[in-house]
């Protein structure tokens, strides 16, 4: 089946602690993003790749770093979490960074940092 | 990208057509108009998008008015599943959007009841 899988799911952690959430898709896309969503902020993008060894930044990139060293896998890593980075998080994946392509999302991973 | 505005919040009976109104008065010529939306907890899922003809796929069909200043997503047969917050969004046409981002308001809480 056709997804982007997310892990872990649920998460609360502690001021500091460095945690890494990972992304994995298995339709071959090359565009990947993650996105943040908060009430009243709508969904807010982190940072995206257009492929391999290419990342950028997007809306609110700070406190964040990114990886992509394979195509499928698109890990965010929170290097010293703070309690305004407790958020919902997605992973999205489309077949290309072109405006039409359709983007696909993961689940969700609900982070809570206190 | 121009501003879009949607009703808070609708009611729809399954079975009947649901038909959720956007409004995007500023848009400019090169926009497209897209549909996403998000069931509780879930990523977001892709709709439907259109530029100024109208559009129908297997979920949904998109109704553009003449002057595109305003646009309806119509669910056909809306079931108990269809309730869902859906997102109206606009977005430029262009090589380099930020990398694909998606910019989500607060759109339409729809309600579809037995």
């Amino acid at each position: 089946e056709a997804q982007v899988t997310q892990n872990p799911r649920y998460l609360i952690t502690v001021t500091g602690k460095k945690l890494t959430v990972t992304c994995s898709q298995n339709m071959n896309h090359e565009y990947m993003s993650w996105y943040r969503q908060d009430p009243g902020l709508g969904l807010r993008q982190i940072y995206y790749s257009m492929n391999v060894e290419v990342t950028d930044k997007g809306d609110v990139p700070e406190g964040y770093k990114v990886s992509r060293k394979e195509k499928r896998n698109f890990p965010l890593i929170l290097e010293s979490p703070s309690p305004n980075q407790t958020s919902l998080y997605f992973c999205a994946s489309s077949l290309s960074g072109g405006l039409h392509n359709e983007q696909f999302f993961g689940p969700g991973t609900r982070l809570t940092v206190l | 990208d121009a501003k879009t505005t949607q009703p808070p919040s609708m009611d729809c009976a399954e079975g009947r057509a649901a038909n959720l109104p956007c409004n995007h008065s500023t848009i400019s010529g090169n926009e497209y108009v897209y549909w996403y939306r998000q069931i509780h907890s879930q990523g977001p899922q892709y709709i439907i998008h259109g530029l100024k003809n109208n559009e129908t796929n297997e979920m949904a069909s998109l109704i553009i008015t003449e002057d595109r200043k305003s646009s309806t997503l119509i669910l056909p047969h809306a079931t108990l599943r269809d309730t869902a917050v859906y997102y109206c969004i606009v977005r430029v046409a262009g090589a380099n959007n930020a990398g694909n981002m998606l910019t989500f308001g607060g759109g339409t809480r729809l309600m579809v009841k037995p």
